[in-house]
């Protein structure tokens, strides 16, 4: 059966700090793997990564592929209160439809002033 | 660009209510359709998904049913409501060249 796991599940910092989130996954015939953040309604796109060891950034945050290893990290640098939120990866197998999304549970991140 | 709109944006209805949820997408054509739930810590669960215009793909058995009456348009409905349908429901849309999806700001569900 197809799976997508995070960890931490849930994570404390103070502002300033670096972050590294983690997703693992096991999903047939993968093609790529998704970061979304979720505030307090509807995800909204980070990243997606479908190569091997190619970064990806966007201001602080920055996310990389290991299809070796099959598990992508998510960080977060310098991190602000703004980046309080859940954090949700999820990946996708080769498909026609996109219907095979798997999620994660996400990793709830609280940044403290 | 692309907008997705989900009304309403919270819902309180008594177990055995009959349930209408919609969706529709602006600023794309012929968009691939999908309702997620996600119950209080726990991830996404996609529901349905459509390709087109009357296609409709059930991914988990239910009491829940979806349409798809137009091409930007997706609705979410039930007959009698539970009290486990309560969650947040969520409608994505994927473009027909794209893999990644885009969510709409989603309904709460309070089923008491």
């Amino acid at each position: 059966e197809d799976k997508v796991v995070q960890s931490p599940l849930s994570l404390v910092v103070h502002e300033g700090d670096t972050v590294t989130l983690n997703c693992s996954y096991e999903v047939t015939n993968f093609r790529s793997l998704l970061w979304y953040k979720q505030e307090k309604k509807a995800p909204t796109f980070l990243f997606m990564l479908t190569s091997s060891g190619i970064e990806k950034k966007s201001g602080r945050l920055s996310s990389i592929l290991d299809k070796k290893e099959l598990f992508s990290i998510l960080n977060i640098t310098a991190t602000q209160t703004g980046d309080s939120a859940v954090y949700l990866c999820a990946a996708t197998p080769r498909d026609n439809y996109g219907q095979n999304f798997v999620f994660g549970p996400g990793t709830r991140l609280s940044v403290l002033p | 660009s692309q907008t997705i709109h989900q009304w309403p944006a919270t819902l309180v209805q008594p177990v055995g209510s009959p349930l209408s949820l919609e969706c529709t997408v602006e600023g794309t054509s012929n968009p691939n359709l999908y309702w997620y739930r996600q119950a209080a810590g726990r991830g996404l669960q996609l529901l349905f998904y459509s390709v087109g215009i009357g296609q409709i793909s059930s991914e988990v058995p239910q009491n829940l049913s979806a349409s798809r009456p137009q091409d930007r348009q997706f609705i979410l409905s039930s007959k009698k409501l539970l009290l486990s349908d309560s969650g947040f429901y969520l409608c994505a849309w994927r473009g027909r060249l794209g893999y990644e999806q885009y969510f709409g700001p989603g309904t709460r569900l309070t089923v008491t």
